[in-house]
Formats: C-alpha cells, sequence, structure tokens
C-alpha cells in the first residue's frame, strides 16, 4: 500500500536552532513530494515540492526540503528557528500513476524563545 | 482577496439533520477537493472534481453528496448526520495540469453534532 509516515508526533525546538521534521514514503515509481503548513484554525499552506532535479529545494519562509531517494525520505528543514515557525506540519505525495495526495499524520512543530 | 472561501466557518447541529457546506475558489482553478480531517488531525480526502466531473470518491458513507454547479464551486452535502460526522471539512483547489500543482486550501469548516 501507498504510505507516507512523519515519525514524529511532536518536534521541539529552541528558537535560532537548526530544525528538521522528517517524513518517508512508500511508493511504487518516481512521486512527486510536497510540504505543507498548518496553523491554528487555518487550512494548509503550501510550502515546497520536489518534482525532479536538484535534491535540495527551497521554500517559502525560509524552509528547505532534501530528497533521498536511497531512503524514500523528504525532510523538512530550516537552519535557524522561529517562534512564528510553530505549527503543524504536514508531508504529502503524489504517486507516479496520479490521483490522491496522500498526506502523513502531521507532525506538530514548538519552537520556543 | 481570499483565494478557497468556505461557508460556514463554524457549524453546530442535531444528529439526524441534514447540512450543506459551501466552497468557492476564485484561483480559475480547475479541479477542487474536498478534505476530512478529524481530532487527530489527521487529512484524508473524500471527493474531487475536475470541470464539474467526479474524479475521486472515496469510501465515503453515501450520506455525504457533493455538487459542483461549475468549476469555481463544489459544495457538500450532509444527510441525517451522525456523531462521527464531528470533524473539520476542507475544500481545496488545484490546476489538474500535470502531478506538480500544489493545492490551496480554505480555512475550513467545524462540524459539530450535538
Amino acid at each position: 500500500a501507498q504510505s507516507v509516515a512523519q515519525p514524529e508526533d511532536q518536534v521541539n525546538v529552541a528558537e535560532g536552532n537548526p530544525l528538521t521534521v522528517k517524513c518517508t514514503y512508500s511508493v511504487s515509481g518516481n512521486p512527486y513530494l510536497f510540504w505543507y503548513v498548518q496553523y491554528p484554525n487555518r487550512g494548509l499552506q503550501f510550502l515546497l515540492k520536489y518534482i525532479t532535479g536538484d535534491n535540495l529545494v527551497k521554500g517559502s519562509y525560509g524552509f528547505e526540503a532534501e530528497f533521498n531517494k536511497s531512503q524514500t525520505s523528504f525532510h523538512l528543514k530550516k537552519p535557524s528557528a522561529l517562534v512564528s515557525d510553530s505549527a503543524l506540519y504536514f508531508c504529502a505525495v503524489r504517486p507516479n500513476q496520479g490521483g490522491k495526495l496522500i498526506f502523513g499524520q502531521g507532525t506538530e512543530l514548538s519552537v520556543k524563545p | 482577496d481570499t483565494a478557497v472561501s468556505q461557508t460556514p466557518k463554524y457549524l453546530v447541529t442535531q444528529m439526524g439533520n441534514d447540512k450543506s457546506i459551501k466552497c468557492e475558489q476564485n484561483l480559475g482553478h480547475d479541479t477542487m477537493y474536498w478534505y476530512k480531517q478529524d481530532s487527530k488531525k489527521f487529512l484524508k480526502i473524500m471527493f474531487s472534481y475536475n470541470n464539474k466531473e467526479l474524479i475521486i470518491n472515496e469510501t465515503v458513507p453515501n450520506r455525504f453528496s457533493p455538487k459542483s454547479p461549475d468549476k469555481a464551486h463544489l459544495n457538500l452535502h450532509i444527510n441525517s448526520l451522525e456523531l462521527g460526522d464531528s470533524a473539520v471539512y476542507f475544500c481545496a483547489s488545484s490546476l489538474r495540469r500535470g502531478r506538480g500543482q500544489p493545492q490551496h486550501f480554505g480555512d475550513g469548516t467545524r462540524l459539530s453534532i450535538l
């Protein structure tokens, strides 16, 4: 079965420190990968995507993500976390054959001053 | 200008009632979606329409009936509401062209069944 896993329900980081939110996927072929962020009482907002090419993709608000095909991972990173980055982050994958977007279970990021 | 707007934002109603949620997008997208987010924040697609045609229909009780009068609107009607229907329902839209088009989400409708 095709799936996306975010192994950490919660990630805690001090402001100014680097952050990583992990994502692994199990999908056949060459999937398209996405990260979305959800702030309280809001809908999901697109952060970045990987389609092809450079394994390091840059997105909104200083976030970037590294695609690793051998490890089937697409971890979200930011060099220096801000308190305002605190939110719920979703990894998602669209399989090679198209169709629906499959979401991970979400990771709550908490950045403390 | 709100790109994807849903109404109402909050919906509190009794078990057994029928209710509708409306969604409109002004992005010029041709594909729209309904998602359900449960209390554990898990997000699951329910339906998708492309140019008024149903293209994704997940395993959803037939009490849920989507309707797309045109490609800018996708409504969700729910009959005989049950306690388990309590959730946040999100509408989203995208361009269908290519697999890499991101989806744009509304701010959700919080449905509470008493």
